[in-house]
């Protein structure tokens, strides 16, 4: 089946550092999302991405939709402790399916 | 009003027995999906519902894996004849329709087949 390629797979940094992770596929997809799931808890949704180009913001964090359709990248800037976690990209198949990436779990150094 | 719920948080079984993992999905929301995350893994798509239609069964792993849903409320997935393989982390989420892409999750059953 389809898969999404993330990387880098872990990342260890100091507090107030820039975080930047990617995602690509071999595939066309039409809506990219990244999520962050925290430990014991499920997947949430950070940031939408539904046009190639797309450039969007929440907050600290950026997102691109890249211009092929077939990769994506996230962006934190100006990191603190409670962004440690795991980053998913997902794109969305169809209507309704989504394809998830294998996460990149974020380490932070006080 | 109240996220996704999950139940039981955690279950340890026996190699052989089945379980049941039961999702309450936010109120409203006519799609409900269930995904596998094995240890350190992405999320796995299992099945999805909306509303009255057929599910899409299309990322179930075997045929020891169900699920049910009735009306646009609870489901339930069951796995019988438990496999050690089957161990992880069962996630439900649910959406509204129109904003599949927009899924809230729950946190997840976690589930160690001995």
């Amino acid at each position: 089946g389809q898969q999404l390629n993330q990387s880098p797979q872990s990342m260890f940094i100091q507090e107030g550092e820039d975080v930047s992770m990617n995602c690509t596929s071999s595939s066309i997809f039409n809506t990219w999302l990244w999520y962050k799931q925290d430990p014991g808890e499920g997947p949430v949704l950070l940031i939408a991405l539904y046009k190639a180009g797309e450039l969007t913001s929440n907050g600290r964090l950026t997102a691109q939709f890249g211009i092929t359709r077939k990769d994506s990248f996230l962006n934190i800037s100006a990191s603190i402790p409670s962004d440690v976690g795991i980053y998913f990209c997902a794109g969305l198949q169809g209507a309704q399916k989504l394809v998830f990436g294998q996460g990149t779990r974020l380490t932070i150094n006080p | 009003g109240a996220g996704v719920s999950q139940s039981p948080s955690n279950k340890v079984t026996e190699k052989g027995k089945d379980v049941e993992l039961r999702c309450d999905p936010i109120s409203g929301h006519t799609a409900l999906y269930w995904y596998r995350q094995r240890l350190g893994q992405g999320l796995e798509f299992l099945i999805y519902f909306q509303g009255n239609s057929a599910p899409d069964k299309s990322g179930l792993p075997s045929d020891r894996f169900s699920a049910e849903r009735t009306g646009e409320s609870v489901s339930t997935l069951t796995i019988q004849r438990t496999q050690q393989e089957d161990s992880a982390v069962y996630l439900c989420a649910s959406s509204s329709t129109g904003a599949s892409w927009e899924q809230y999750f729950g946190p997840g059953t976690r589930l160690t087949v001995t």
